[in-house]
């Protein structure tokens, strides 16, 4: 079943900081976090095992948060490089992918 | 940086040929994918496999069929094409479970 990701969409001033949520009703075994901009393929940001962990990339830093089956992707001081599409990716121990619907970023200066 | 590849990059072709979109990488991984987006819109699996021999049919249901002889190598071939088969269709690979890369992708049009 595909994840949930919120919200759908988010404009933002270039230094502010923003959240994108994404939950599952299956119980995880990784999330993963891409990002894709326009008329490119997705870019792989990082990737969260169960255990709650944090992660970073840049500013851009992620939790897991099994026990609710969720995983939240921080920007933080956004920058205008920060404007694509997010998907998040969740997995099951069958290894198989499943991308949420995408959250469009836009920075603007 | 990821080295998976496809080609075409862009095709543009008419109704009722056949057509075959390749997907090659040279990083050793044993899992690959591949994924039908339209522009700005979610990913779908249409195909997946798990090594050589190993395919599996994805979420989304396709007219498309694949093929793994070698571990390097997973094209997608589309028997008779459609103006409902025009999208981007992404190849990915990855090892066992850690991260998945994708190519740069195919965008087809059929007229």
């Amino acid at each position: 079943q595909q994840p949930v990701q919120s919200p759908q969409a988010v404009i933002l001033r270039e230094g502010e900081d923003a959240v994108i949520n994404c939950s599952s009703s299956k119980a995880l075994y990784s999330v993963h976090w891409y990002r894709q901009k326009h008329g490119e393929a997705p870019v792989f940001l990082m990737i969260l095992l169960k255990g709650g962990e944090q992660k970073g990339h840049e500013k851009i830093s992620a939790s897991f948060n099994e026990k609710k089956q969720q995983s939240s992707l921080y920007l933080t001081a956004s920058q205008l490089s920060y404007s694509g599409t997010y998907f998040c990716g969740t997995e099951t121990a069958g290894n198989k992918l499943t991308f949420g619907g995408g959250t469009r970023v836009l920075v603007k200066p | 940086e990821a080295d998976i590849y496809q080609t075409p990059r862009y095709l543009v072709i008419g109704t009722g040929k056949k057509i075959t979109l390749e997907c090659s990488q040279t990083m050793g991984h044993d899992k690959m994918y591949w994924y039908q987006q339209d522009p700005g819109m979610e990913l779908h699996l249409i195909h997946y496999s798990y090594g050589v021999n190993s395919t599996e049919k994805g979420d989304l249901s396709s007219e498309s069929t694949v093929s793994r002889i070698r571990t390097e190598h997973f094209p997608l071939t589309l028997e008779s094409a459609r103006p409902s088969h025009t999208s981007q269709y992404l190849c990915a690979s990855r090892l066992q479970d850690y991260e998945q890369y994708f190519g740069p992708g195919t965008r087809l049009t059929v007229t």
